[in-house]
C-alpha cells in the first residue's frame, strides 16, 4: 500500500521559491510515477507536472515549465516540487499524487495530504 | 486550454441516483479513454473514485460507476447516502500543453 508524506505549510515572499516534499512508502518507488497538482483557495485542481523516478523522466503543463522543477531521490523515496519567482497566484494547496502504473497523465491514486504555500508580503 | 464543463451543483436525497457531467472535446474526454473523477470532502485530499472511463479502484463502493459517449463523460452514484456529500471532480489527458485538465468541481448535496 502506497502512503504519501509531505512538507509542512510554507509562508513565501512575492519573488522568492519554495520546494515542497513527497516522502513515499510502500510499493516500488522507482517504478510509479509521482505527480503535482495544486488547488488555489476555493477554487479547482490543476495539474502542474509529474516524474517517474524509475526514468528520471518529467512532464509538465507548459503554464509552469521555466518556473517549476520536478525532482526525485530514489535513495530516499522522496519526490520534490520546486516553483520560483512566486506570486500571489500561487498562493494554494499543493498535492502529491501516485500513479502505481509509472504514467504522469492518466489517473492519480493515492494522495498526499497536501501543503499549504501561502505567498504573501 | 479551458477546464472541463461539470455542473456546478448537483443535489438528491439519499437512495436516489444523481449523475454529473464532464464535457470535453475531441482533444481531451472525446479522443482518449483516459477520464477519472475525484471525490474530495472539505478539508482533505482528493480521492480516485473511478480511472480510464469507467473503472473503479479496490475498496470504492459499486454504487459509483463512469461512462462516456463522445466528449461527455459522466459519473452515476446510486443508493445515495449522506457521505456522498463532496466536491467531485473529473479529469482527462489531454493533447494540447497542458496534458492533464480538470474540470471545475461539482459539488453534490444530499438532500
Amino acid at each position: 500500500q502506497v502512503r504519501l508524506v509531505q512538507s509542512g505549510s510554507e509562508v513565501k515572499k512575492p519573488g522568492s521559491s519554495v520546494k515542497v516534499s513527497c516522502k513515499a512508502s510502500g510499493g516500488s518507488f522507482s517504478s510509479y510515477a509521482i505527480i503535482w497538482v495544486r488547488q488555489a483557495p476555493g477554487r479547482g485542481l490543476e495539474w502542474m507536472g509529474g516524474i517517474i523516478p524509475m526514468l528520471g523522466r518529467t512532464h509538465s503543463a507548459q503554464k509552469f515549465q521555466g518556473r517549476v522543477t520536478i525532482t526525485a531521490d530514489k535513495s530516499t523515496t522522496t519526490a520534490y516540487l520546486e516553483v520560483r519567482s512566486l506570486t500571489s497566484e500561487d498562493t494554494a494547496i499543493y498535492y502529491c499524487a501516485a500513479n502505481t502504473a509509472g504514467d504522469t497523465v492518466n489517473w492519480f491514486d493515492p494522495w498526499g495530504q497536501g501543503t499549504l504555500v501561502t505567498v504573501s508580503s | 486550454q479551458s477546464a472541463l464543463t461539470q455542473p456546478a451543483s448537483v443535489s438528491g436525497s439519499p437512495g436516489q441516483s444523481i449523475t454529473i457531467s464532464c464535457t470535453g472535446t475531441t482533444t481531451d474526454v472525446g479522443g482518449y479513454n483516459y477520464v477519472s473523477w475525484y471525490q474530495q470532502h472539505p478539508g482533505k485530499a482528493p480521492k480516485l473514485m473511478i480511472y480510464d472511463v469507467s473503472n473503479r479502484p479496490s475498496g470504492v463502493s459499486s454504487r459509483f460507476s463512469g461512462s462516456k459517449s463522445g466528449n461527455t463523460a459522466s459519473l452515476t452514484i446510486s443508493g445515495l447516502q449522506s457521505e456522498d456529500e463532496a466536491d467531485y471532480y473529473c479529469s482527462s489527458y489531454t493533447s494540447t500543453t497542458a496534458l492533464v485538465i480538470f474540470g471545475g468541481g461539482t459539488r453534490l448535496t444530499v438532500l
